[in-house]
């Protein structure tokens, strides 16, 4: 059974704050790593993807990939309001690139 | 470009009673996945299709069953509906391989069985 598991929530931060967001998979046979984020009542939107080790910066998004720790993490730098959602961690693997989400983690940045 | 579409957005459906929820995408991808998500918890593959003409078996199949129309549509039948299956339920699309394998996501239908 793959399993994703991701740090429990819920987690507040102030407006400005870093964000800090975990997820540790354990199928070591795993491709693709990805940050969805999911409003209330919506569905998930992509924030990052990160294939090799290390770190992948995009704007105030920095995922970081260790594969032998079989770690990634969502960094948020100077989180906003409109940052407030649940974030879901998800782990491909399989010819068809099925993904195992983790049970996501809400974010609350207060003004 | 609409991406992934969903229909119908609501349903609600009496313990026994069948139904097909739709999905289409104009992305020409090739792969198309079904998920549900209960409330505070993140999503579950219930059934996939690698390309056309194929199906297979994800986490969560038991009830339900899919048929890919052809590339662009992937349905999911619940044949004999249970209250277990009250959940939101997603439809998604990628092109593995791409580069991204990124998967896109549809609206969504949410369904509650009584």
């Amino acid at each position: 059974q793959k399993e994703v598991e991701q740090n429990s929530g819920p987690l507040s931060v102030p407006e400005g704050a870093i964000a800090s967001l975990n997820c540790t998979y354990s199928d070591r046979g795993s491709q693709s790593f990805f940050w969805y984020r999911q409003y209330s009542g919506k569905s998930p939107e992509l924030i990052m993807f990160i294939y090799s080790n290390g770190d992948k910066e995009d704007g105030r998004f920095t995922a970081q990939l260790n594969k032998a720790s079989q770690y990634v993490s969502l960094l948020i730098r100077d989180s906003q309001p409109s940052d407030s959602a649940t974030y879901l961690c998800a782990v491909s693997s399989g010819s068809a690139r099925q993904l195992t989400f983790g049970s996501g983690t809400q974010l609350t940045v207060l003004p | 470009n609409a991406g992934v579409t969903q229909t119908p957005k609501f349903q609600v459906l009496k313990t026994g009673q069948s139904m097909t929820l739709q999905c289409a995408q104009d992305m020409n991808h090739n792969s198309m996945y079904w998920y549900r998500q209960d409330p505070g918890m993140g999503l579950r593959l219930i059934y996939y299709s690698a390309s056309e003409g194929t199906t297979d078996k994800g986490e969560v199949p038991n009830g339900y069953n899919v048929s890919r129309l052809n590339k662009r549509e992937f349905s999911l039948r619940l044949e004999s509906a249970a209250p277990s299956q009250t959940s939101v339920y997603f439809c998604a699309s990628s092109e593995p391989g791409s580069g991204t394998d990124t998967q896109y996501f549809g609206p969504g239908t949410r369904l509650t069985v009584l």
